[in-house]
């Protein structure tokens, strides 16, 4: 199965502060997603990303969250100023032949 | 994306075959079954998918009725490592967005 590798497992920052998760997906593969998943509820969507541009995003999905590649590799999720009610996992995902979506391990999220 | 209803939650002894239901009375013709796991709170991993034909693979078996609004997982033989959240997912194939709309799945406990 494909792997895909988030980074870090574990953030823990102050309310307010910038964070950046950063997920490797799976080379030569095009379509990226995040998801996230609030203790004890469900995966949300949040945004899905192709050729260099978002292609859709949810209502969550505010302007205090963005979405880049960088470097070509990388992809990376940034929520401008952290709030409490942004603890949570957060999913990267790939989408692959058959449009099944590989997920990565995810990035616990501890805002205090 | 239709709708899917799963039990909340199901038992089955290791070494037995689990089965698991899932109704998805509005599915469109263009729309796939697929389903997913989440193990404690791991990234969700993908089992299978398929449109209207059964499929199987090395981790399950998906049965899927002839009139397409219901299906079944099946796990031939479940072990301990089986124990997860299974989510049953219903999406168009085409596109470019392609998110998953997760629910709350089905707690799969497998006893010894």
């Amino acid at each position: 199965e494909p792997e895909v590798t988030q980074t870090p497992s574990h953030q823990v920052t102050q309310m307010g502060q910038e964070v950046i998760l950063r997920c490797v997906p799976i080379s030569n593969h095009l379509y990226f997603y995040w998801y996230r998943q609030i203790l004890g509820q469900k995966v949300e969507f949040l945004v899905s990303f192709y050729n260099n541009e978002i292609s859709e995003k949810s209502e969550i999905f505010d302007d205090q969250f963005s979405v880049e590649r960088p470097d070509g590799s990388n992809f990376t999720l940034k929520i401008r100023s952290t709030k409490l009610e942004d603890s949570a996992m957060y999913f990267c995902a790939n989408r692959a032949q058959g449009n099944i979506q590989y997920f990565g391990a995810g990035t616990r999220l501890s805002v205090l | 994306d239709a709708k899917t209803t799963q039990p909340p939650s199901m038992d089955c002894a290791e070494g037995r075959a689990a089965n698991l239901p899932c109704n998805h009375s509005t599915i469109s013709g263009n729309e796939y079954v697929y389903w997913y796991r989440q193990i404690h709170s791991q990234g969700p991993q993908y089992i299978i998918h398929g449109l209207k034909n059964n499929e199987t693979n090395e981790m399950a078996s998906l049965i899927i009725t002839e009139d397409r609004k219901s299906s079944t997982l099946i796990l031939p033989h479940a072990t301990l490592r089986d124990t997860a959240v299974y989510y049953c997912i219903v999406s168009n194939s085409g596109g470019s967005n392609y998110k998953l709309t997760f629910g709350k799945g089905t707690l799969l406990t497998v006893n010894p």
